[in-house]
């Protein structure tokens, strides 16, 4: 079984301050995981993946994140936010290929990112 | 088309009654899944298709909900009886195949129940 938990379902930053959104996960097998951005009546858009090669992955928009096994963790960082970054963010887990995948994701509950001026 | 599409974009319906919603993948894609997205929470998976059949359905809630994809592409996600509780947003993904590890959204469909 796959889950994942973002800690923290409001996240307030400054403009050009650090963006840190948590991300822990748990799998039953070595996983894949995601980062998706809602913005405000729009629809999902993938922001960067993990799919078992590098553990730093590098995104749109300037964000990147590092798989850490250690840890069960996949967290979001952008060293300087911007004002359009304010958005939803969601953290995801699917199971890799092989191992009966449908490619189906497992969402955590999203962090609201606000970015004040 | 040049995206995922879903239609309606917002569906009123009342208590009891029977409601379906469209979803039209990204041409080629083979994979398509359902997913319902309650207010303040992460999207919830509820049906995949690869091609024409229904591969996982463990999501679905419970027999009210069905899905079909008679053709392989289209596919149209039925709720009956509607309840105040199945309002959502439904949201839909289509991806190359089951194993293209990027899954793209349609803007969803807002439904509610009243």
């Amino acid at each position: 079984a796959q889950s994942v938990t973002q800690l923290g379902s409001h996240v307030s930053v400054s403009e050009g301050a650090l963006v840190l959104l948590r991300c822990n996960y748990s799998s039953s097998v070595p996983p894949y995981l995601f980062w998706y951005v809602q913005y405000p009546n729009q629809g999902l858009q993938l922001l960067l993946k993990y799919t078992s090669a590098a553990t730093l992955v590098k995104g749109i928009n300037g964000f990147e994140a590092e798989f850490k096994k250690s840890e069960t963790s996949f967290h979001l960082t952008k060293p300087s936010a911007h004002m359009s970054d304010a958005a939803e963010y969601f953290c995801a887990v699917s199971a890799p290929h092989g191992s009966g995948n449908t490619g189906k994701l497992i969402f955590g509950q999203g962090t609201t990112l606000q970015v004040k001026p | 088309g040049a995206g995922v599409s879903q239609t309606p974009s917002n569906k009123v319906t009342e208590k009891g009654k029977y409601v379906e919603l469209r979803c039209d993948p990204i041409s080629g894609h083979t994979a398509l899944y359902w997913y319902r997205q309650s207010l303040g929470q992460g999207p919830e998976f509820l049906i995949y298709f690869q091609g024409t059949g229904a591969a996982d359905d463990s999501g679905l809630p419970n027999d009210r909900f069905f899905a079909v994809r008679p053709e392989g592409s289209v596919s149209t996600l039925k709720i009956q009886r509607t309840e105040r509780g199945d309002s959502a947003v439904y949201l839909c993904a289509s991806s190359l195949t089951r194993d293209t590890t990027e899954a793209f959204f349609g803007q969803g469909t807002r439904l509610t129940v009243v």
